[in-house]
């Protein structure tokens, strides 16, 4: 089966900072890998996605960078904001579904 | 712009009873699917549907029943509700059966068993 998962629990930084919220996955038949932020009481949103072809893809202050070699993904936030604090998930596609981490969350100190 | 929405919000039910989360999405996804959430977990698949017409199991499918009524409507049925499924109900869906399409969300249904 698919797992994806290893996150931190937790991840604190500092307004301004660069974030990198790191993310593991099991199945190496995944073909798709997308991240979400998930804010408190609300359903996860799109952040951005990669697929398996790729190892890099940037969007509005994000990049996430995927290393099939070790079956790693991670996010990078860059100039994190106050708004930026959320819990991260990754999720990846495989045989019809998608497979979703614990999450990490991320804290923004001011 | 909708996108995926679930009813009800919030719902307490006592052990035993039944009752059917509701969703709609309005993006002419083929797919469809719902996930639980509980604290400190990520989201586990409890059915989807592929096609309309179709659904399958996912990762934690015991205790749940799922209708694809139609393209737009997937509901998700508690027969007998027991207080290990008081969690987070997510709905989802997406474009196509293959990956590569991105999974919008529900903002969630709160269900409370006691």
């Amino acid at each position: 089966g698919e797992s994806v998962g290893l996150h931190l629990p937790t991840l604190s930084v500092q307004e301004g900072d660069n974030s990198i919220i790191n993310c593991a996955y099991s199945n190496s038949a995944s073909d798709y890998f997308i991240w979400y932020k998930q804010e408190s009481g609300k359903g996860p949103q799109f952040i951005i996605d990669i697929r398996s072809n790729m190892d890099k893809r940037q969007g509005q202050r994000v990049t996430v960078l995927l290393n099939k070699t070790v079956k790693h993904l991670s996010l990078q936030i860059a100039a994190t904001q106050p708004g930026d604090s959320a819990v991260y998930f990754c999720a990846g596609y495989n045989f019809n579904k998608f497979y979703f981490g614990s999450g990490t969350k991320l804290n923004v100190k001011p | 712009n909708a996108g995926v929405t679930q009813t009800p919000k919030f719902q307490v039910l006592k052990t035993g009873q039944s009752m059917t989360l509701q969703c709609a999405q309005d993006m002419n996804h083929n797919s469809m699917y719902w996930y639980r959430q509980d604290p400190g977990m990520g989201l586990r698949l409890i059915y989807y549907s592929a096609s309309e017409g179709t659904t399958d199991k996912g990762e934690v499918p015991n205790g749940y029943n799922v209708s694809r009524l139609n393209k737009r409507e997937f509901s998700l049925r508690l027969e007998s509700a027991a207080p290990s499924q008081t969690s987070v109900y997510f709905c989802a869906s997406s474009h196509l059966l293959t990956g590569g399409n991105t999974i919008y969300f529900g903002e969630g249904s709160w269900l409370t068993v006691v």
